[in-house]
């Protein structure tokens, strides 16, 4: 079964650093990763996919992703943290099989970033 | 915005009850997906429809259901409601291309059950 994990609850970083946030999968064959951020009381909105190709990818709000096939990873990454940054990301894989599009999502990170 | 309509916001309701939730996918998107997020569960597919169709169910309980409608319009049911029904629904929809894999996702509706 395909999943994705999420290893920190919570990611604090100084505005103005570079920031992480990290997710490891777990699917067989190749994955279709996506990363969402949720504010308090929004919904999940859509930053970055990974589908196929280069394995930087750019995404909304000057946020990128790495897919890293080796070490089965795709983490978020931000040059310049800023502190309204500050939100919960989700990473989530495309369940493959089948004719669904579904996702399943990680745990969640919360992103805290001080001013 | 994402163009995915949700209603209601809020609703509280009483345990035992039935409640009807609304999501409008955007416009031209086949694909409505519902999801439940709560503290304990995080976030959890429901079920999925294609044009008027179901498509793949998940997590899903006998007391819940859904539809879409010829508008493409859906509605998710939740019926003889427990306290651990409480959770944020989250609809979502996507479009029906080869590469149109990313789900775009409505504000969501509480639901508080007392």
């Amino acid at each position: 079964a395909q999943s994705v994990a999420q290893p920190e609850d919570q990611v604090n970083v100084a505005e103005g650093n570079p920031l992480t946030v990290k997710c490891t999968y777990s699917v067989s064959g190749n994955p279709y990763l996506f990363w969402y951020v949720q504010y308090p009381n929004r919904g999940l909105q859509f930053l970055l996919k990974y589908i196929t190709g280069d394995n930087l990818v750019k995404g909304s709000y000057g946020f990128e992703a790495e897919f890293n096939k080796s070490q089965t990873s795709f983490h978020l990454k931000k040059p310049s943290a800023l502190v309204s940054d500050s939100a919960l990301y989700f990473c989530a894989v495309r369940e493959m099989g089948g004719a669904t599009n579904k996702l399943i999502f990680g745990t969640g990170t919360l992103l805290a970033v001080q001013p | 915005d994402s163009g995915v309509t949700q209603t209601p916001k809020h609703l509280i309701t009483a345990t035992g009850q039935r409640v009807t939730l609304r999501c409008s996918p955007r416009s031209g998107d086949l694909s409505v997906y519902w999801y439940q997020q709560s503290l304990d569960q995080g976030l959890q597919f429901l079920i999925q429809y294609y044009n008027g169709e179901e498509r793949a169910k998940g997590n899903i309980l006998e007391r819940f259901s859904a539809q879409q409608f010829p508008d493409l319009h859906s509605e998710l049911n939740l019926s003889s409601l427990e306290l651990g029904d409480s959770a944020l629904y989250f609809c979502a929809s996507s479009a029906s291309g080869l590469s149109s894999y990313e789900q775009y996702f409505g504000p969501g509706t509480r639901l508080t059950v007392t």
